[in-house]
């Protein structure tokens, strides 16, 4: 398997513009998770997906933000429109279910300029 | 609200040095302790699970215990490879994703 994918690696954006991440979880996990990585507030949990269905969104910032898991192999994270404190690394991690260890993507740093 | 504190925040050792980590964490229910790698520029790698205190897993030469309070990795013998960020997170009874402290940043010279 090739592990968790996410896409770009990397987005220079700027303020205002709307940005989309993406992400493919592995093949049979049921759960799908976003964080957000800050050096200041570490990895923070966005939202939660079991089987496409947003679970828990309380940790979505604000409105601008929106995750959508339209099947069980893809699922995007959009920021509209983004702000320079958005400016973080975003991970997608999968798992079989929520209680097991995640698997983790290479993530996406995204800068807001 | 389910909390992780690690320390230190960075430890710099020798090779061959071997130290622990801390991770000490309150949690409602605690379903689960995990301990993770980070390398620069990458996502965190899975490493433990512990569930219960008193519970113990090793692997290379690294090794996490689990109390009711907090956890440790112990690293012995360590090596420059095993340089990293390690994170430790909880899954609470009330939680639907683990909550993650801000990790300790290992650096070990040759």
């Amino acid at each position: 398997d090739a592990g968790v994918i996410q896409s770009p690696r990397h987005e220079v954006t700027e303020m205002g513009q709307e940005v989309t991440l993406r992400c493919k979880p592995i093949s049979g996990h049921n759960s799908l998770f976003w964080y957000r990585q800050t050096m200041m507030r570490g990895l923070e949990l966005l939202i939660y997906f079991n089987n496409n269905v947003p679970i828990d969104d309380s940790g979505m910032p604000e409105d601008r933000f929106s995750a959508k898991m339209p099947n069980a192999s893809f699922s995007t994270l959009k920021i509209q429109p983004s702000e320079p404190r958005d400016s973080a690394v975003y991970f997608c991690a999968s798992s079989p279910d929520r209680g097991s260890g995640y698997t983790f993507g290479s993530g996406t740093r995204l800068t807001v300029v | 609200e389910d909390q992780v504190t690690q320390s230190p925040e960075a430890l710099r050792l020798q090779e061959g040095e071997s130290s622990s980590l801390n991770c000490s964490y309150t949690v409602s229910g605690l379903r689960g302790l995990f301990w993770y790698r980070q390398d620069p520029g990458k996502g965190p790698e899975f490493l433990f699970t512990l569930y219960s205190a008193g519970e113990e897993k090793e692997k290379e030469r690294l090794k996490a215990t689990l109390t009711k309070k907090e956890s440790f990795l112990h690293i012995t013998a360590p090596k420059p490879e095993d340089s990293a960020t390690y994170l430790c997170a909880v899954l609470g009874g009330g939680a639907d994703g683990l909550t993650f402290g801000k990790g300790t940043h290992l650096i070990i010279q040759p």
